[in-house]
């Protein structure tokens, strides 16, 4: 069965400081991957996704996210946080079911904090 | 522009009242999906549509409905049977049939008073 587990429901980095966003997997198939932020009382936007192609994704507003199988891992990183990176992120696997649909699990989310 | 609408942004309920929200999306997807997000819980599956006039329960469809009579709209009705019905819901659609992204649209938050 698939699952999703984001390690931390709260981060809080300082400006100008590395992001680490932790995400484990669970998937019976061979999956793929994404990473959301949503801002509050928005809806969610796409940052990056992984799809068994290169396993270094690049994403949008110098996100990116290595994907691990041996570790089952996919977790986000930033070089330097800006204040605007403050948001919840979400992790979400995606792989397909015996019916031949596929499934989006989503993890719990983490809420980035940055402080000035 | 291609993308999802949902409408009303901001909606107020009394008990015992039906409530429905609308999904319109523009982007030829195939499937549409509504969750309800709560704090602290991520996102939660009530319905998906895979093609139109067919959709399927998620994991907390008791006490929502909806209908898939066009492809680009995908109505979610919170019935006065839902027994905690204050949340924000999300819509989102994607391609049918693959492992691509959500699109979302920007959520609609109803409360019951």
């Amino acid at each position: 069965a698939q699952s999703v587990t984001q390690l931390d429901s709260h981060v809080s980095v300082s400006e100008g400081t590395p992001v680490l966003l932790r995400c484990n997997y669970s998937s019976s198939y061979s999956p793929s991957l994404f990473w959301y932020v949503q801002h509050p009382n928005k809806g969610l936007q796409l940052l990056l996704k992984y799809t068994s192609a290169a396993t270094l994704v690049k994403g949008i507003n110098g996100f990116e996210a290595e994907f691990k199988k041996s570790e089952t891992s996919f977790h986000l990183t930033k070089p330097s946080a800006h204040m605007s990176d403050a948001a919840e992120y979400f992790c979400v696997v995606s792989d397909g079911t015996t019916s031949g649909t596929y499934k989006y699990i989503f993890g719990t989310g983490t809420r980035l904090k940055v402080l000035a | 522009d291609g993308g999802i609408t949902q409408s009303p942004k901001y909606l107020f309920r009394k008990e015992g009242q039906n409530v429905t929200l609308s999904c319109e999306q523009n982007l030829n997807h195939d499937a549409m999906y509504w969750y309800r997000q709560d704090p602290g819980q991520g996102l939660r599956l009530i319905y998906y549509s895979q093609i139109v006039n067919d959709f399927q329960k998620g994991d907390i469809a008791e006490g929502y409905s909806v209908s898939r009579e066009k492809k680009e709209s995908f109505p979610l009705t919170v019935t006065s049977a839902q027994k905690n019905p204050t949340a924000f819901y999300l819509c989102a659609s994607s391609l049918r049939g693959s492992t691509g992204e959500l699109f979302f649209g920007e959520g609609s938050r109803l409360t019951v008073l």
